[in-house]
């Protein structure tokens, strides 16, 4: 069982690409979450979803896309990135939204 | 609009003491009340939560209290130890989402 596993865990991007930052549970929860990290401001969810083929958008959504196809991932895709986009990337789960939830260690993104 | 206000910023207490961490909430809709711990290079990790029908809740070294009244929630960690040293981050739960504090950073010194 190794929960809420984030790839990768480092990546450098220059402005305008694109990417897709990883994230898999194999815990069968139906709720899972993206959040950016920045230092001072805590956590800010991006992205969530409650199932399969169901997606929703968080506080702070622009410049991210996400998708749900099964119940294990929920890719994060950046379409063109931005230095405003420099942050630590969680991913969670859990079943339900208000139940615990078990986040992953994180990819650490920098954008030049 | 920040919704959880978490105060202190940073915090330092000797080994054994008390340290207490606040935070307080806007929306009276909030149902779930977690408090995190992260260590360096780690992602947030559950410590202790509680709900607003209780007004207490202790886990082992680690005591919340709740004011439902004045929308207000705390931690206690008692006999704090160096390993304790970390940053914690309240939050808060309306159905599918968490809405988080800014961070306490905890520094116990031995």
């Amino acid at each position: 069982n190794a929960g809420v596993t984030q790839t990768p865990k480092f990546q450098v991007l220059k402005t305008g690409q694109s990417m897709t930052l990883q994230c898999a549970q194999d815990m069968n929860h139906e709720y899972m979450s993206w959040y950016r990290q920045d230092p001072g401001m805590g956590l800010r969810l991006i992205h969530y979803s409650v199932g399969a083929g169901i997606t929703d958008q968080g506080e702070v959504p622009n410049g991210y896309n996400v998708s749900r196809s099964t119940t294990e991932d929920f890719p994060l895709r950046l379409l063109s990135a931005a230095p405003s986009q420099t942050s630590v990337y969680f991913c969670a789960s859990s079943y339900h939204g208000d139940q615990p939830q078990h986040f992953g260690d994180g990819t650490r993104l920098s954008i030049l | 609009q920040q919704q959880v206000k978490q105060s202190p910023q940073s915090l330092i207490v000797q080994k054994g003491g008390i340290p207490i961490i606040n935070c307080a909430y806007e929306n009276t809709a909030f149902d779930y009340f977690p408090w995190y711990q992260q260590f360096p290079g780690k992602g947030p990790a559950l410590l202790i939560a509680i709900r607003p029908d209780v007004s207490e809740k202790k886990e082992g070294r680690f005591t919340i209290s709740f004011n439902k009244s004045a929308k207000q929630f705390s931690l206690h960690i008692m006999d704090s130890q160096p390993g304790d040293s970390a940053t914690y981050f309240c939050a808060a739960s309306l159905g599918s989402w968490l809405t988080f504090g800014k961070g306490t950073l905890l520094t116990v010194n031995p």
